[in-house]
């Protein structure tokens, strides 16, 4: 059965740095999404991402975060300058399109970048 | 954000069905109903998802309120490996996950 795979599964970083999270969404899908979940709390929509552009973001997604699809099979999150409270899990999803976007839908979910920033 | 409202948690024992509520009261007419779960240390995963009439598919079945307000996951017999949270959404654009129903199985 497809899957979306996310890489690295931890990653650790200095405050201040910049990382990259990496995810490769099922083939077929055009939808793409990047949540967060810091430890003991909800899953938070970060940004959806169709034909190459951001389609909705969050108040959470500040010019410190950046997506791209790099190529025809990859999907990042950049974080240019990573702070303390950036420290969560990080869920790449994607969903098949379809007229009218992510209501009619399931989004597939990967399982998740661990990141902690020191 | 979609405005959804279902209780912190349930408990069910094995092997007996499982009827987890949400409440939905401000649903529009072209509203969806998903539901997700997320099980421990794992990304969220999709249930189910249904407009207007019941749903079934091979983990579950959803069944909706005639005026929409409010519908129902069932899980026919729950299982240890159902013990999870499950969050009802109405995805607008885009998915908003409130703290769900956290569900015990009681072996």
């Amino acid at each position: 059965e497809p899957e979306v795979t996310q890489t690295p599964s931890h990653q650790v970083t200095q405050m201040g740095q910049e990382v990259i999270l990496r995810c490769v969404p099922i083939s077929n899908h055009l939808y793409f999404y990047w949540y967060r979940q810091i430890l003991g709390q909800k899953v938070e929509f970060l940004v959806s991402f169709y034909n190459n552009e951001i389609s909705e973001k969050s108040e959470i997604f500040d010019d410190q975060f950046s997506v791209e699809r790099p190529d025809g099979s990859n999907f990042t999150l950049k974080i240019r300058s990573t702070k303390l409270e950036d420290s969560a899990m990080y869920f790449c999803a994607s969903s098949e399109w379809a007229s009218g976007g992510i209501m009619y839908n399931e989004q597939f979910f990967g399982p998740g970048t661990r990141l902690t920033v020191l | 954000d979609a405005k959804t409202t279902q209780p912190n948690s349930m408990e069910s024992n094995e092997e007996e069905p499982v009827h987890l509520p949400c409440n939905h009261s401000t649903i529009s007419g072209t509203d969806y109903i998903h539901w997700y779960r997320q099980l421990p240390s794992q990304g969220p995963e999709y249930v189910i998802h249904g407009l207007t009439s019941n749903v079934n598919n091979r983990m579950a079945s959803l069944a909706i309120a005639e005026d929409r307000k409010s519908s129902t996951l069932i899980l026919h017999r729950a299982t240890l490996r159902d013990a999870a949270v499950y969050y009802c959404i109405l995805p607008g654009n885009q998915f908003y996950f409130g703290t769900g129903t956290s569900l015990t199985v009681i072996p």
